[in-house]
């Protein structure tokens, strides 16, 4: 079946423009996680949804970011006034179950801010 | 607090050579252990899973045991392929929760 999809696959934004990033993730999975991978690094969590219910914000990093889901399957994450620091590949993942154990991951977004 | 620590790479390798890529964990209690695989160009794929002390988590020929004794969860193979050119994340759930708090990563270069 279907993965987990993510679009754009590359973006590349002057800075100050807005953003806008896409997830499309398994077909029933409740859980919808967003991560940023800066170069070199592992992912580091940003924010949870739990159907439509963001559950936890805590790892975006300014109020320029921002994520929603609003009929709990597709989510999208927009990044407002980019900034060179926001560059970094964005992960989405998505799981099963409210409990969670595995997370199954898109492709990734490049965004590059010159 | 919460972190990953994994053996710097690039590790690069004959065809057939064995492998140990390191991973060791601080966190509270005994979470479940991941190892995670990135292929050029692709998304993160779970490799295998540990859920308990002791276990071993196996998969394609990659193996990884739960030592909660040395807070460790090792990645070997016996002998490595040019398909397993990629880069390996350690990773565990913070807390018991969905914050998966995940190692830099390792990555490995297999020569033919």
């Amino acid at each position: 079946g279907a993965g987990v999809s993510q679009s754009p696959r590359y973006k590349v934004a002057k800075r100050g423009q807005d953003v806008a990033l896409r997830c499309d993730p398994i077909s029933g999975h409740v859980s919808l996680f967003w991560y940023q991978q800066a170069l070199g690094q592992g992912p580091e969590f940003l924010t949870y949804f739990q159907n439509e219910a963001q559950l936890d914000k805590s790892g975006l990093p300014s109020d320029r970011f921002f994520a929603e889901r609003p009929e709990g399957s597709v989510s999208t994450l927009k990044i407002q006034r980019t900034q060179q620091e926001d560059s970094a590949v964005y992960l989405c993942a998505s799981s099963p179950l409210t409990i969670h154990n595995e997370q199954f991951f898109g492709p990734g977004t490049r965004l590059t801010v010159l | 607090g919460n972190s990953v620590t994994q053996m710097e790479g690039p590790v690069t390798l004959s065809e057939e050579a064995f492998l140990t890529i390191n991973c060791t964990y601080t966190a509270t209690g005994y979470p479940s252990l991941f190892w995670y695989v990135q292929y050029p160009g692709e998304g993160l794929q779970l490799l295998l899973k540990a859920t308990k002390a002791d276990d071993k988590g196996s998969n394609k020929g990659f193996e990884a045991t739960y030592r909660k004794e040395t807070t460790s969860f090792h990645l070997e193979k016996g002998s490595v392929q040019v398909s397993d050119s990629a880069v390996y994340f350690c990773a565990y759930p913070s807390s018991g929760t969905y914050k998966y708090i995940f190692g830099t990563g390792t990555r490995l270069k297999v020569l033919a």
